[in-house]
């Protein structure tokens, strides 16, 4: 059974203060792995696909890197505004369903 | 382009009774995925449909069901309510390409008083 956990489950940050959140899983055989962002009350909001083991993608003050165990959400310089929860997620070996992790809630105080 | 839109945005029903959500997932896209999103279980998935079949379930119970119309947008309807059915349903839609990321909606808020 594929499973997700991310870790840890609240991260508290200073304005510039710069963290990483982690995501491992355990499947049979990677299909990809999605990072989404998800606002209070809002649908999960999607962020990067990362596909194979030291694959790297980025976007504005975040980075997603890929292991062959874990993926990174690497956030540098936080704003405010990137408060909101994080979520990591696989595909099944059919696609038909995603399995997220519970998320990381990330909170950035000015 | 407009994005997977879900509606009631939020569906206030007491137990016994019977919800219906909706769905209208992105231009192009053909299959619709449902979850739910109950407080302390992150997402769980429900329901696939693609090209109007249902393609797979997640664990839940029989009265959780739904369809998809020819027009692609999709129906999730869930019977007998019950006090643990409150959650944030959500739904989302991707290309017929399974390795594309699925966008969400934001979601219809059901509270079972």
């Amino acid at each position: 059974e594929d499973q997700v956990t991310q870790s840890p489950e609240a991260l508290r940050l200073q304005e510039g203060e710069s963290s990483s959140l982690n995501c491992s899983y355990t499947v049979s055989g990677l299909r990809g792995l999605f990072w989404y962002r998800q606002d209070p009350g809002k649908g999960p909001e999607f962020l990067f696909t990362l596909y194979s083991a030291g694959e790297e993608k980025e976007k504005e003050r975040l980075k997603a890197t890929l292991t062959k165990k874990e993926s990174f959400l690497h956030i540098t310089a936080p704003k405010p505004e990137d408060s909101a929860t994080y979520l990591c997620a696989v595909p099944n070996s059919g696609y038909s369903t995603l399995t997220f992790g519970k998320g990381t809630m990330l909170l950035v105080s000015p | 382009e407009a994005g997977v839109t879900q509606s009631p945005t939020h569906l206030i029903k007491t137990r016994g009774q019977q919800a219906t959500l909706r769905c209208s997932p992105i231009s192009g896209h053909t299959s619709v995925y449902w979850y739910q999103q109950a407080l302390g279980l992150g997402l769980q998935f429900l329901l696939w449909y693609d090209e109007g079949e249902e393609r797979n379930r997640g664990n839940f119970p029989p009265r959780f069901s739904g369809r998809q119309f020819p027009n692609y947008s999709s129906e999730l309807n869930v019977n007998a309510l019950e006090l643990e059915d409150s959650a944030l349903y959500l739904c989302a839609s991707t290309s017929r390409s399974g390795d594309q990321p699925q966008h969400f909606g934001d979601g219809t808020r059901l509270s079972i008083l």
